[in-house]
């Protein structure tokens, strides 16, 4: 158990157009999911928690007017790269968790190239 | 500050033990987890100690000394396979996840 989905796995697009990543829990219900970003050959970074029917919190120097994050449900969460420029150019990972107490389960992350 | 401390990268040999140690400085302690990264992919989770001691799953096992703040990831009879990045990771007081930089293993036949 504790599966979660990630979409798409690679994406390529133009810069200044906006790209949608989505992460779902297959067979559990995440009332928080997490989402990183990592450039080759560094840390994980975190980059907001989304809660199921709130806000998401973003950490420091996260623009949240460009990563937009919407947690729908509590099995479905989307990060909306907005005006991408190649800078943005990553790995996108989600991940979630049953509960405080519980192991983050990874998506198997997205790779952004902008051009 | 939080802080988590591991080797940056080790070597070893095929069918050999390695031992893979965390230290941590956290507010608060809800646990600490081990994930397995491969390069070019995402973290797969590999255990969780939350009790001082040593929990086992088939060849890899994890120590917890919470007095200490120190743990450590045990590898036996390696594979090539084995060669990825680990991530040692703890869960403070508001049970977030405060992230090592990973220990890139790499193992040599």
């Amino acid at each position: 158990g504790a599966v979660v989905s990630q979409h798409p796995s690679w994406v390529i697009c133009k810069s200044g157009t906006s790209v949608k990543i989505e992460c779902r829990s297959l067979d559990f219900q995440a009332t928080t999911m997490f989402w990183y970003r990592q450039f080759p050959k560094q840390s994980l970074m975190l980059m907001a928690t989304s809660n199921e029917g709130s806000k998401a919190t973003y950490e420091q120097g996260v623009e949240k007017d460009k990563f937009l994050i919407n947690h729908a449900s509590l099995t479905l969460s989307t990060l909306t790269v907005t005006s991408a420029h190649p800078e943005d150019s990553s790995f996108y990972i989600c991940s979630a968790r049953r509960g405080e107490v519980s192991p983050l389960h990874f998506g198997n992350g997205t790779r952004l190239t902008v051009t | 500050g939080q802080n988590i401390d591991q080797p940056t990268e080790m070597t070893a040999t095929e069918g050999a033990i390695v031992q893979i140690n965390c230290t941590y400085q956290t507010s608060g302690f809800n646990g600490l987890f081990w994930y397995q990264q491969h390069a070019g992919e995402a973290p797969t989770f590999l255990s969780y100690n939350v009790l001082d001691g040593l929990e086992e799953k088939g060849r890899f096992s994890s120590f917890l000394s919470r007095s200490k703040g120190y743990s450590y990831l045990l590898l036996k009879e390696l594979q090539m396979k084995d060669s990825a990045s680990y991530l040692c990771a703890v869960s403070d007081s508001n049970y977030q996840l405060i992230w090592g930089a990973g220990t890139k293993l790499i193992i040599k036949p």
